[in-house]
């Protein structure tokens, strides 16, 4: 079975750094792009960015290049998004995806369970 | 960045009428690269259509998706139960992906 798995939900205090990771398993985890997507409490969805495991290759979301880093481990197909010092304003769900990329399409396929990020003082 | 703009905000349909959600670009985009997703509370989204009008694996035929350049449309044909949710659409440029806000499907 194709799926992503995510860890725990987390809380944590302003200024303290985070790393949630989205492991993949049932495929060649080398061969897709994984992405980040942040949703607010009571909001939409938000594409933060994509890596490619193989090589590392990294492309962010403008709003959030500079607020996050997305990086992935291919020996545990693993990939993480973590950052050095939250804020309040981090407070959300984060999900992992996969991309699926063909001549037909390009969305994200199979989703991670999502993992609740709560940043308060 | 391209923006998304989706219509209706919300949408209230009985069980059994059909659905029609709108999907706007703020500039034209491959119809390889807009895909639907479901989302339902407590659930992460699920993919329906990619490539603007492929059902995903698993998707039942009443979800249709149409359109191409800047308008795209998500039908569903006859509302089942388990279809009142929220719809996103999303694109994929500019290395990026971007989704429009959303449109809420609730039973009247």
């Amino acid at each position: 079975e194709v799926q992503l798995v995510q860890s725990g939900a987390e809380v944590k205090k302003p200024g303290e750094s985070l790393r949630i990771s989205c492991k993949g398993s049932g495929y060649y985890f080398t061969n897709y792009w994984i992405g980040w997507v942040r949703q607010m409490p009571g909001k939409g969805l938000e594409c933060m960015g994509i890596i490619y495991p193989a090589d590392s290759d990294t492309r962010y979301s403008p709003s959030f290049q500079g607020q996050v880093t997305i990086s992935a481990d291919k020996s545990i197909t693993t990939a993480y998004l973590q950052w050095s010092s939250l804020k309040a304003s981090d407070t959300a769900m984060y999900y992992c995806a996969r991309r699926y990329s063909s001549g037909s399409g390009d969305a994200f396929d199979i989703w991670g369970q999502g993992t609740m990020v709560t940043v308060s003082s | 960045e391209i923006v998304l703009t989706q219509s209706p905000g919300t949408l209230s349909l009985s069980p059994g009428e059909r659905a029609t959600l709108s999907c706007r670009a703020s500039q034209s985009v491959s119809s390889s690269y807009l895909a639907w997703y479901q989302q339902k509370p407590g659930q992460a989204p699920r993919l329906l259509i990619y490539g603007a009008s492929s059902r995903a694996t698993g998707i039942p035929d009443r979800f249709s998706g149409s359109g191409s350049g800047t308008d795209f449309t998500l039908t569903i044909s006859r509302l089942e139960p388990e279809d009142f949710a929220v719809y996103y659409c999303q694109q994929y440029g500019s290395s990026t992906f971007t989704f429009g806000p959303g449109t809420k499907v609730d039973i009247k």
